[in-house]
């Protein structure tokens, strides 16, 4: 079965840091995508980057960047430039492409901004 | 804004009760998922419909059952209701395989 890992569950960085959250996976398919999903204190769920795991070129999205590393089932979330609005709860999510209704969030990694 | 629209935003109501939550998913997106989060807690993955059919459950509990009607709005209906099922509840919507999950605002429902 998938597994979704944050191993941190808790993070500080000082505001126009960079800081890099790290998520690992477990699977035995080939295609997959993976989310990086965002919840600020409103408890909204945001979603914040997409990669699919056919494409080797790591995703962007303005200060948010992707390490995606497949073979080491790897899938770290780099923000540049960390503002306060950044401080939230981070979901790292696995969608497999074979079975609809696979979709594993992790525990999540609380980021909080040093101002 | 998602597109996805949930009602009601708040709902407190008393142990034993019963309460239905509401979603309406993104147009053109047929699959509707129910999550339930507790405080400071992780997404726990309660069902799934796909164009109005059950495609998945996770843990559900029996007092505890949803649909989705043919315009695709999905009820979650929640019965014998116990302080533990305080929680922040979600419904998402998908269009196809491999795309996203869209996240309505959520509503939280509070047992006393």
């Amino acid at each position: 079965a998938q597994t979704v890992t944050q191993s941190q569950p808790e993070m500080s960085v000082q505001e126009a840091e960079t800081v890099t959250l790290s998520c690992t996976y477990d699977t035995s398919e080939s295609d997959y995508y993976l989310f990086w999903y965002k919840q600020p204190p409103s408890r909204q769920m945001i979603l914040v980057i997409r990669q699919e795991a056919y494409k080797q070129q790591n995703a962007t999205e303005n200060r948010f960047s992707v390490n995606f590393q497949k073979a080491a089932k790897s899938f770290s979330l780099k923000i540049s430039d960390s503002q306060l609005g950044d401080a939230a709860m981070y979901f790292c999510a696995y969608r497999s492409d074979i079975r609809d209704d696979k979709i594993i969030f992790g525990k999540g990694t609380r980021l909080h901004i040093l101002p | 804004d998602s597109g996805v629209t949930q009602t009601p935003k708040h709902l407190i109501t008393a142990t034993g009760q019963r309460v239905t939550l509401r979603c309406s998913p993104r147009s053109g997106d047929l699959s509707v998922y129910w999550y339930q989060q507790s405080l400071d807690q992780g997404l726990q993955f309660l069902i799934q419909y796909y164009n109005g059919e059950e495609r998945a459950k996770g843990n559900i509990l029996e007092r505890f059952s949803a649909q989705q009607f043919p315009d695709l709005h999905s009820e979650l209906n929640l019965s014998s209701l116990e302080l533990g099922d305080s929680a922040l509840y979600f419904c998402a919507s998908s269009v196809e395989r491999g795309s996203p999950l869209h996240f309505g605002n959520g509503t939280r429902l509070t047992v006393t």
